[in-house]
């Protein structure tokens, strides 16, 4: 089975402070690929990152950055110096080479505050 | 490109009445797939197609149908709207599966309520 669990379903920071999502996830392919997507009050979902299981690296995009780590099963995203435009939900997905799903977390609704 | 595109943006629906929600996407994308969003639980797999002709089940597809007959377009049918059925709906598609481009784009979303 496989599964994403992002335990923090909402979280509020004040502006310029650094804030990281968790995103934990199962499953029993040893071929996987990990997403982030944000979804701005608009409704709409914008794809961030995707991580293969194979490539370890952590991954910087300007303030935004993630840090997978396989042996604790987690694909986490922080995000630097937080700005009122980042207030949105943000989602961890899983897709699992043995299958055609993508799996999705709950989601972590993040409001940065001024 | 327009991407994925979803018509209706809104829509309502009486209890036992039928629609078809419309997905387009213009990137010769292979694969295609619709989700439902619902509050505190993330997105759901309904239907998902990998190619034209070929259909499979989600997570949730009862209450729903699905056809591909071609690369372009995946319409979402609900046959007898039912109240548990007012969710978002979201179109995806994305470049062959198994390939390090697979990356599913989402269209804009539909916003269902049945009364």
């Amino acid at each position: 089975a496989q599964k994403v669990t992002q335990a923090q379903t909402e979280i509020s920071v004040v502006e310029k402070e650094d804030v990281t999502l968790d995103c934990v996830y199962e499953t029993r392919d040893t071929t996987y690929y990990l997403f982030w997507y944000k979804q701005p009050p608009s409704g709409e979902l914008v794809f961030l990152i995707r991580r293969n299981s194979f490539d370890e690296q952590n991954e910087i995009s300007g303030r935004y950055s993630w840090n997978f780590q396989k042996s604790t099963s987690s694909f986490n995203f922080t995000i630097t110096a937080s700005q009122v435009v980042d207030s949105a939900v943000y989602f961890c997905a899983l897709k699992g080479d043995s299958s055609y799903k993508l799996i999705f977390g709950s989601g972590t609704r993040l409001l940065v505050r001024p | 490109n327009a991407g994925v595109t979803q018509t209706p943006k809104f829509q309502v629906l009486k209890t036992g009445q039928s629609m078809t929600l419309q997905c387009a996407q213009d990137m010769n994308h292979e694969y295609m797939s619709w989700y439902r969003q619902d509050p505190g639980m993330g997105l759901r797999l309904i239907h998902y197609s990998v190619g034209a002709g070929i259909t499979d089940q989600g997570e949730v597809p009862n209450g729903y149908n699905v056809s591909r007959s071609t690369t372009e377009d995946f319409p979402l049918r609900l046959l007898s709207a039912a109240p548990s059925q007012t969710s978002v709906y979201f179109c995806a598609s994305s470049y062959p599966i198994g390939t390090s481009e697979e990356t599913q784009y989402f269209g804009p979303g539909t916003r269902l309520l049945v009364l």
